[in-house]
């Protein structure tokens, strides 16, 4: 059973590129959850879905950020016309259900020049 | 402050010995659980401890709660260079199940 996938595992992207960032989950789980690390700094919340649905967005950023997990394929966290304080680590977790631990997948980093 | 805080943020001891972290938080929780990250890399899952534990034993760590303080410290004892990392500690709140809470990690070096 492979754990979280993420990729691509490093991403470069000049400043007003979109960056997409996919996140496959464990195989079972229905729920998937997006931290952002910020260099030197723990990770932050970012949004929490299930199968089609957003449940919790409250750590997204208002504008050029979004998030979906359709009812096939992975996870995608989709950052538009990138500007430099968007470089940073990008981890998916996935679980089975709410009351169980996630699993954190190796991360996106993500660098904008 | 931030929910979620360790001390002290940066660790250096003699490998043998033993390190203790600790972290604070200020909601009620469901849970603390604690992480190690190696530099540039992903997060590995050490241990949980739900709130009405006190403590937990995993092998080489040992973690403890105290919810009156809202506090918990996590212990390594028997330190190898292999535990050299930033170690972080997650708050699952009470509202808002599944959303972590990460504090800014202690970063544990463990000198040969």
């Amino acid at each position: 059973n492979a754990g979280v996938m993420q990729n691509p595992r490093h991403l470069v992207r000049r400043r007003g590129q979109e960056a997409r960032l996919r996140c496959s989950p464990m195989k079972g789980h229905s729920h998937v959850y997006w931290y952002r690390q910020l260099p030197e700094e723990g990770l932050k919340f970012m949004v929490y879905l299930q199968k089609e649905n957003i449940i919790d967005e409250s750590g997204m950023p208002k504008e050029r950020f979004s998030a979906e997990f359709p009812k096939e394929g992975p996870s995608i966290l989709r950052i538009q016309q990138v500007v430099r304080g968007d470089s940073a680590a990008y981890f998916c977790a996935s679980s089975p259900n709410r009351e169980t631990e996630a699993f954190f997948g190796q991360g996106t980093r993500l660098t904008v020049v | 402050s931030q929910q979620g805080e360790e001390d002290p943020q940066a660790l250096s001891i003699q490998e043998g010995e033993n390190a203790t972290m600790n972290c604070s938080y200020k909601t009620s929780i469901n849970n603390l659980q604690w992480y190690r990250q190696n530099s540039g890399r992903g997060l590995v899952h050490l241990i949980l401890i739900r709130s009405n534990e006190r403590e937990k034993h995993s092998g080489r760590l040992r973690v403890t709660l105290d919810t009156s303080k809202k506090s918990s410290s996590l212990l390594i004892t028997a330190s190898r260079a292999a535990d050299t990392a930033s170690y972080f500690c997650a708050t699952e709140p009470v509202q808002g199940a599944q959303k972590l809470v990460f504090g800014q990690g202690t970063r544990l070096t463990i000198n040969p």
